[in-house]
């Protein structure tokens, strides 16, 4: 059964620095993985969708990495700003599913 | 930009009453998914629909559950009778294609009290 964590559960730094957000599965049989932002009572707006064959995909200040064979993939915000402040959340798909596993989201807050 | 739309946004039920959560996904989309989030917990998975049928659904998704897409627009989920623990936000998803990115909407809180 697939498991999915993210490191670390709360993250807060200031205004203008470079981050990363870590997320990890158990299973490397993945379709694809794709990151979320999570504003306090709101829905889930979508980052990134990263495929399986590939090794990162990048929007903007954003950037996401994956590492299939490791159960890793990393989200690189660069140049926070305090709009970022939110839970971001990573979701994976197995290679036979169509639903995603989401992990428990990294809580990120951006100080002006 | 298109996008995922629910209502109500907050529903509020008592136990043993059922309830009607709907959804109207992005107009071009042929997938179409629900899941709900327990307040402080993750994101879960509940069922998944496709040329009017499940494809698939998790463990949650039991006999009290119940999916539909009454018209060309509208895609529902149904409690038949609300318990205590199916308080939750629950957040519609649709996608163009099998595996595609999924676009979420805003979600409705479903308090049972």
């Amino acid at each position: 059964k697939q498991e999915v964590t993210q490191i670390p559960a709360a993250l807060s730094v200031p205004e203008g620095e470079n981050l990363v957000l870590n997320c990890s599965f158990t299973d490397s049989a993945i379709y694809n993985l794709q990151w979320f932002r999570q504003d306090p009572g709101k829905g889930l707006t979508s980052l990134l969708l990263i495929q399986s064959s590939q090794r990162e995909q990048t929007s903007g200040r954003l950037n996401a990495s994956l590492d299939k064979s490791s159960g890793r993939s990393t989200l690189y915000i660069a140049a926070s700003q305090p709009g970022d402040s939110a839970t971001y959340l990573c979701a994976v798909r197995g290679n036979y599913g169509q639903n995603f596993v989401f992990g428990p989201g990294t809580r990120l807050s951006v100080l002006p | 930009e298109p996008e995922v739309t629910q209502t109500p946004s907050h529903q509020v039920t008592q136990m043993g009453q059922e309830v009607i959560l709907r959804c109207v996904p992005i107009s071009n989309h042929l997938y179409f998914y629900w899941y709900r989030q327990i307040l402080g917990q993750k994101v879960e998975f509940l069922v998944s629909f496709y040329n009017n049928e499940i494809s698939e659904k998790s463990e949650i998704f039991d006999d009290q559950f119940s999916v539909e897409r009454p018209d060309g627009s509208n895609f529902t989920l149904k409690i038949r009778s609300t318990k205590l623990e199916d308080s939750a936000m629950y957040f519609c998803a649709s996608s163009e294609r099998r595996l595609y990115e999924q676009y979420f909407g805003p979600g409705t809180r479903l308090t049972v009290t």
